[in-house]
């Protein structure tokens, strides 16, 4: 089965800053690589996923991410973040033919003025 | 366009009673899936279902029973609450395909006292 660490449990940071929330994954032959984002009191909303090809993804928002295939990581960049980017981040690896999840335990981004 | 969406919002179950939770998808989604949300542990899966009149189990399905009779719900059920499925319950639902996006509903917050 595939697993997903995401090391920090919680980022503060301050409005206008960049920010990294990092995600690892176990190893497979195939990896199918996602971040969601759960506004409070929301459901989750899909930021960007890997498919293959260029490691570098553009997602919603401002928000990109980067596949390392050697170091199993598929970290979360914001070049600068607003207050509204206040939220919980999920990492998540497809981990069957039938597009179940597996997620990290979730960051929680909290920006500050 | 609702997406998905997932009823009751809330509940309040004594220990021993049983409830259906139920979800319905408008966009002609073949696979469903039910997870829960527990502080600090992420989103785990409980049951999916690939296909109308499918269902298999997840990471977590101890204690939940699910049906699909019609390809637009998935309903999951709890036959006798205990304080332990104390859980915020989401339900999802995709294309059939590898690497494809997961919609969401907005959750369901269960507390069995």
């Amino acid at each position: 089965a595939q697993s997903v660490t995401q090391l920090d449990s919680q980022v503060p940071v301050f409005e206008e800053a960049p920010v990294e929330l990092r995600c690892n994954y176990s190893s497979s032959v195939s990896v199918y690589l996602f971040w969601y984002v759960q506004y409070p009191n929301q459901g989750l909303q899909l930021l960007l996923k890997y498919l293959s090809g260029s490691t570098l993804v553009k997602g919603i928002n401002g928000f990109e991410a980067e596949f390392n295939k050697s170091q199993t990581s598929f970290h979360l960049r914001k070049p600068s973040v607003h207050i509204s980017d206040t939220a919980e981040y999920f990492c998540a690896v497809e981990d069957s033919g039938y597009s179940t999840l597996t997620f990290g335990k979730g960051t929680m981004l909290l920006v500050s003025p | 366009n609702a997406g998905v969406t997932q009823t009751p919002k809330f509940r309040v179950l004594k220990t021993g009673q049983s409830m259906t939770l139920l979800c319905a998808q408008d966009m002609n989604h073949e696979y469903m899936y039910w997870y829960r949300q527990d502080p600090g542990m992420g989103l785990r899966l409980i049951h999916y279902s690939v296909g109308e009149g499918t269902t298999a189990k997840g990471e977590v399905p101890d204690g939940y029973n699910v049906s699909r009779l019609k390809k637009q719900n998935f309903l999951l059920g709890l036959e006798s609450a205990a304080p332990s499925q104390t859980s915020v319950y989401f339900c999802a639902s995709s294309y059939p395909g590898l690497n494809t996006e997961a919609f969401f509903g907005q959750g369901t917050r269960l507390t069995v006292v």
